[in-house]
């Protein structure tokens, strides 16, 4: 069965400090992996995704196929990266049904 | 201002009645879904729709219902037969493969139901 999974419901780091969203996935394919943020009182928004191969914000995922990994990492976290965090997986044939992890709140605090 | 605008954003309704959630985009998008939001077990899709009167059930569609007679607009109607209706609903939208699809999709602010 097609999966995501988001092991922390919550992350607190301080400012300046690494962070590492993690997110695994179990889909019997070549998986298109997304990254969408929800910052307080705006609307979910797609933060980057595998196929780019970007940085947006600082932020980097790399798809590890062996680990069935997809984590989001920024090496210095700032008070404004805040947000709730989804990782999604795209189901076949390209479309927007996409399978969302639980969400990982991450808090950076002063 | 493009986007997707979602009504209302709060609406409360006694057990055993049906509501209506409006969905409209002004994108030029082919493809809209419902998604539900609850929680610690993210986003769930209810319902989507690839293109005009149109439209597949997702994941947990048992006690919705939805429309796609044109291309911005989606309603989704929570009906009496929905066990846990109060929730969080997004509506979104994208392009579709035909139009170079990038996986991006475009979220409302959504709404929020609470059943008394």
């Amino acid at each position: 069965a097609q999966r995501v999974t988001q092991p922390e419901k919550l992350l607190s780091v301080f400012k300046g400090a690494p962070v590492e969203l993690k997110c695994n996935y179990s889909y019997s394919g070549s998986p298109e992996l997304f990254w969408y943020v929800q910052y307080s009182r705006q609307r979910l928004q797609l933060l980057l995704r595998h196929i780019s191969r970007e940085s947006i914000k600082g932020f980097t995922a790399d798809l590890n196929k062996g680990e069935t990994s997809f984590h989001l990492k920024k090496p210095f976290a700032q008070e404004e990266d805040s947000a709730m965090y989804y990782c999604a997986l795209s189901r076949p044939s390209n479309t927007g049904k996409l399978i969302f992890g639980q969400g990982t709140t991450l808090q950076v605090k002063p | 201002d493009g986007g997707i605008t979602q009504s209302p954003k709060y609406l409360f309704r006694k057990e055993g009645q049906n509501v209506t959630l409006s969905c409209e985009q002004n994108l030029n998008h082919d493809a809209m879904y419902w998604y539900r939001q609850d929680p610690g077990q993210g986003l769930r899709l209810i319902y989507y729709s690839q293109i005009v009167n149109d439209f597949q059930k997702g994941d947990i569609a048992e006690g919705y219902s939805v429309s796609r007679e044109k291309k911005e607009s989606f309603p989704l109607t929570v009906t009496s037969a929905q066990k846990n209706p109060t929730a969080f609903y997004l509506c979104a939208s994208s392009i579709t493969a035909g139009q170079t699809y990038t996986g991006e999709l475009f979220f409302g602010e959504g709404s929020r139901l609470t059943v008394l």
